[in-house]
């Protein structure tokens, strides 16, 4: 089908270590895909996105990496701190017909260890 | 910008009744998205509009659920009648563009208990 997944449901990292959260898309066609951070009692914030002609795309201590060959994205943290305690959603654009929604997958808890 | 405003945060209420949620949209955006979030299923997307207009409603889970969108700076999610079920936690979204390349910035939520 055109689900987003996640193979880990959650994550436990020591404090200062670099995190990788992994997430298996299964539609081929689509082209534009976002990491969301969604803290206790929020709403998804955006965290980066990566469209499908790259391969790699930092942002501020975070990197996306998108491989087409085998649909799997993931993302990176570096130097992991408490403040990015989190359920982390990767989410695809499907592309059909130029479609505006997004579709979530099911989120990976990140829990950081002192 | 005070960010997507929804309201009200919290509501409990019994089977059976009307549940009203709402939401204010960042100014100058033109999509607007209403989500679900349950931990069976997730965060699903019940409905989008682009300029007031509902673009795909697929995703409301049926006839008891309703939005509209009669300007640009509201927008509304109404279940009729509600069912235990409905208790969820549900987003407003906007952004200034369609999906693709355009970040979509989330409001606080109402978190919708029905007794």
């Amino acid at each position: 089908g055109e689900s987003v997944g996640l193979h880990l449901p959650t994550l436990s990292v020591q404090e200062g270590d670099n995190s990788i959260i992994n997430c298996a898309y299964s539609n081929s066609a689509s082209d534009y895909f976002i990491w969301y951070k969604q803290e206790s009692g929020k709403g998804p914030q955006f965290i980066i996105d990566i469209r499908s002609n790259m391969d790699k795309r930092q942002g501020q201590r975070v990197t996306v990496l998108l491989n087409k060959t085998v649909k799997h994205l993931s993302l990176q943290i570096a130097a992991t701190q408490p403040g990015d305690s989190a359920v982390y959603f990767c989410a695809e654009n499907p592309g059909w017909n130029r479609d505006d929604k997004i579709i979530f997958g099911k989120g990976t808890r990140l829990h950081i260890l002192p | 910008d005070a960010g997507v405003i929804q309201s009200p945060r919290h509501e409990v209420t019994e089977m059976g009744q009307e549940v009203t949620l709402r939401c204010k949209p960042i100014s100058g955006h033109d999509y607007l998205f209403w989500y679900r979030q349950t931990m069976m299923r997730g965060l699903e997307l019940l409905i989008y509009f682009n300029n007031n207009v509902p673009i795909d409603d697929s995703g409301m889970p049926e006839d008891r659920f309703s939005a509209k969108m009669p300007n640009a700076s509201f927008s509304t999610l109404k279940i009729q009648p509600s069912e235990p079920r409905d208790s969820a936690v549900y987003f407003c979204a906007s952004s200034e563009q369609g999906a693709s390349g355009n970040e979509q910035f989330f409001g606080p939520g109402t978190r919708l208990t029905v007794l």
